[in-house]
């Protein structure tokens, strides 16, 4: 198994630009959820999905877009970068989100906005 | 709302001495589960344990303890005798029950001199 992946592992971007960032788990997860996380405010939860084709919001949403067409893929969108969503980001999955003895994080991808 | 309070924002001990994490957390929630991650320097987030509410049993595994107090709000994490790979941020996190949204502390930076 992989766990769970991450792509790119570092991305800069131009204010405006758009991209999408990657996770992918091979462990047949039904939950997944992306943070962020910023020095001195520790992960701030984005969305989160309880199974494909079901996404809700976190904490800090504005800017970003999520769906969950499969299992295994959890996309993160950003149409329109800001320098303020300059951050690392992490994805994570479990198969429940209680069972966090079995909680994956992904390696993260540090994002630089410019 | 959901908060967890790190108060400690770094701590800096000298091998072999034993040191606290603090963590206070807050709920309205009856049942809820409280957790503990380590993120070493190279960056991953790492599980250490889970406690749900109802469990206040004190916890011991190895060098490492946690003391649940309901009636301070506190889950509190002990390393005893410490050692330089025990370097990290360590973040605590609070999941309500029947909700899908985890609350992470701003983490405590723990530096181990040798």
């Amino acid at each position: 198994n992989a766990g769970v992946t991450q792509t790119p592992k570092f991305q800069v971007l131009k204010t405006g630009q758009s991209m999408t960032l990657q996770c992918a788990q091979d462990m047949n997860h039904e939950y997944m959820s992306w943070y962020r996380q910023d020095p001195g405010m520790g992960l701030r939860l984005i969305h989160y999905s309880v199974g494909a084709g079901i996404t809700d919001q976190g904490e800090v949403p504005n800017g970003y877009n999520v769906s969950r067409s499969t299992t295994e893929d959890f996309p993160l969108r950003l149409l329109s970068a800001a320098p303020s969503q300059t951050s690392v980001y992490f994805c994570a999955s479990s198969y429940d989100p209680l069972e966090t003895d079995t909680q994956y994080f992904g390696p993260g991808t540090r994002l630089t906005v410019l | 709302a959901q908060k967890v309070t790190q108060a400690q924002t770094e701590i800096s001990v000298v091998e072999k001495e034993d040191v606290t994490l603090d963590c206070v957390y807050e709920t309205r929630d009856t049942t809820y589960y409280l957790f503990w991650y380590k993120q070493p320097p190279s960056g991953e987030l790492v599980f250490l344990i889970r406690r749900n509410s109802f469990d206040e049993q004190n916890e011991i595994s190895g060098r490492y303890s946690w003391n649940f107090q309901k009636s301070t709000s506190s889950f509190n994490f002990t390393i005893t005798a410490s050692q330089v790979v025990d370097s990290a941020v360590y973040f605590c996190a609070l999941l309500p029950g029947g909700y899908q949204k985890v609350t992470f502390g701003t983490g405590t930076k723990l530096q181990v001199i040798p």
